[in-house]
């Protein structure tokens, strides 16, 4: 396995429209990960999925947000209407669900907004 | 929720000097996790370290999870270890992150 893999690497899209991002994470990791992180500021919390049961959505997601893991296997994140707030890297971990486990993250997905 | 304060935010420092990043938690954990965040911006696995010491190379970090706090030591610098240096713990089922210790290593 090569890890976390999430595509695109980079996305450009313009004010309104809708965008939607992928995640494969480790093949073995049943949990599953969103995250966005802004210029100078460390990664916040979006979403968590444990197999393909979507646990828990931070206040940071608005309803323009969803996000998707439908077999248990790669994920989704989507941002419809689109604004220039949501420009940010969006990224991808997963891990063995409990709290004693390592996360491991993906490259990342780095979304402008013109 | 859990929040997580990273010291330095800014460090310059010359090549194959050390250094020490401090990372205070504010409740008791399992789990704590050392990146490195490439200039690219993924997030490099450090240490995995809940509590104890662990070294990997030039790197070295310490975890006392009674007095809430991690350190991660940085031993005869190279400029490849510049970069953002994130702590992170885990609580309430995700990691919380610290805004980042901003490495930079000049030759």
């Amino acid at each position: 396995d090569t890890g976390v893999s999430q595509n695109p690497r980079h996305k450009i899209t313009k004010r309104g429209q809708n965008v939607t991002f992928r995640c494969d994470p480790i093949s073995e990791h049943n949990r599953l990960y969103w995250y966005r992180q802004t210029l100078g500021q460390g990664p916040e919390f979006l979403t968590y999925f444990q197999n393909e049961a979507q646990l828990e959505k931070s206040r940071l997601l608005s309803d323009r947000f969803s996000a998707e893991r439908p077999k248990g296997s790669f994920s989704t994140l989507e941002i419809q209407r689109t604004e220039q707030g949501d420009s940010a890297m969006y990224l991808c971990a997963s891990s063995f669900p409990g709290q004693n486990t390592e996360a491991f993250f993906g490259q990342g997905t780095r979304l402008t907004v013109v | 929720g859990i929040q997580v304060e990273q010291s330095p935010p800014d460090l310059i420092l010359q090549e194959g000097a050390n250094s020490t990043l401090r990372c205070n938690f504010s409740d008791s954990v399992n789990n704590l996790q050392w990146f490195h965040q490439n200039p690219w911006g993924q997030l490099i696995n450090l240490f995995y370290i809940p509590s104890g010491t662990k070294q990997n190379g030039r790197l070295s970090a310490t975890t006392v999870a009674t007095e809430r706090y991690s350190l991660l030591y940085i031993s005869s610098s190279q400029t490849t270890d510049s970069g953002v240096y994130f702590c992170a713990v885990y609580g309430n089922n995700r990691l919380a992150f610290g805004k980042g210790n901003q490495v930079v290593v000049i030759p």
